[in-house]
């Protein structure tokens, strides 16, 4: 079944302990890209990658790393997160040809920061 | 850079009658608009999607209409269902990048009532 997967679904942390959330593709999409959602404020680019180690920033990327190290796997790194990515998180991917692709995303994850 | 205004933030309708979202974008060179349908606890899932060399596209009830003098494009849903009860994102591409930098509208959560 092709499919977006991400992990965890649910995370609880505390302030400054890193962590990830990962996010696997089984379509062989060369786009990925990392979204956050929040109540009012619709869905916010985080960051985005073309390919296997090209990858660039959306429109909110402070506070965060990604990486793409494998074509099926972008993971999303939060270093030392806050109370303020205290939000859901999707990742998303498509195939790239031009702009004819639509883009499928994962559950989502659901990340609360104390 | 882009910014997508999206109204109403809100809309009730009565199952059988038309519903009616707008969206205006600020950036002229954005050439992808897509429409996103997000059910509660569910992830987005486009819907319909227009490219700015045309003005109208249809796919069953669901009609997305672009003005591109204007920077404005609206969802137009007929013969609205109860299944049609979801929050619907609009979105614009940031000019000339494709689809991969994609700025969302806020959501307009539309009820059908039975």
């Amino acid at each position: 079944e092709a499919q977006v997967t991400q992990n965890p679904r649910y995370l609880i942390t505390v302030t400054g302990k890193k962590l990830t959330v990962t996010c696997s593709q089984n379509m062989n999409h060369e786009y990925m890209s990392w979204y956050r959602q929040d109540p009012g404020l619709g869905l916010r680019q985080i960051y985005y990658s073309m390919n296997v180690e090209v990858t660039d920033k959306g429109d909110v990327p402070e506070g965060y790393k990604v990486s793409r190290k494998e074509k099926r796997n972008f993971p999303l790194i939060l270093e030392s997160p806050s109370p303020n990515q205290t939000s859901l998180y999707f990742c998303a991917s498509s195939f790239f040809v031009g702009i004819t692709d639509t883009q499928y995303f994962g559950p989502g994850t659901r990340l609360t920061v104390l | 850079g882009e910014n997508v205004e999206q109204h109403p933030s809100t809309l009730s309708v009565q199952e059988g009658d038309s519903a009616v979202i707008k969206c205006t974008y600020s950036d002229s060179a954005s050439n992808y608009f897509p429409w996103y349908k997000q059910e509660l606890g569910k992830r987005p899932q486009l819907i319909i999607d227009i490219r700015s060399n045309v003005g109208e596209k249809k796919d069953q009830r669901i009609a997305v209409t672009l003005n591109k003098t204007a920077k404005h494009f609206s969802l137009h849903i007929t013969e609205t269902q109860p299944e049609d009860s979801a929050v619907y994102f609009c979105a614009a591409n940031l000019g000339n990048t494709g689809f991969q930098k994609l700025v969302f509208g806020t959501g307009t959560r539309l009820l059908v009532s039975p």
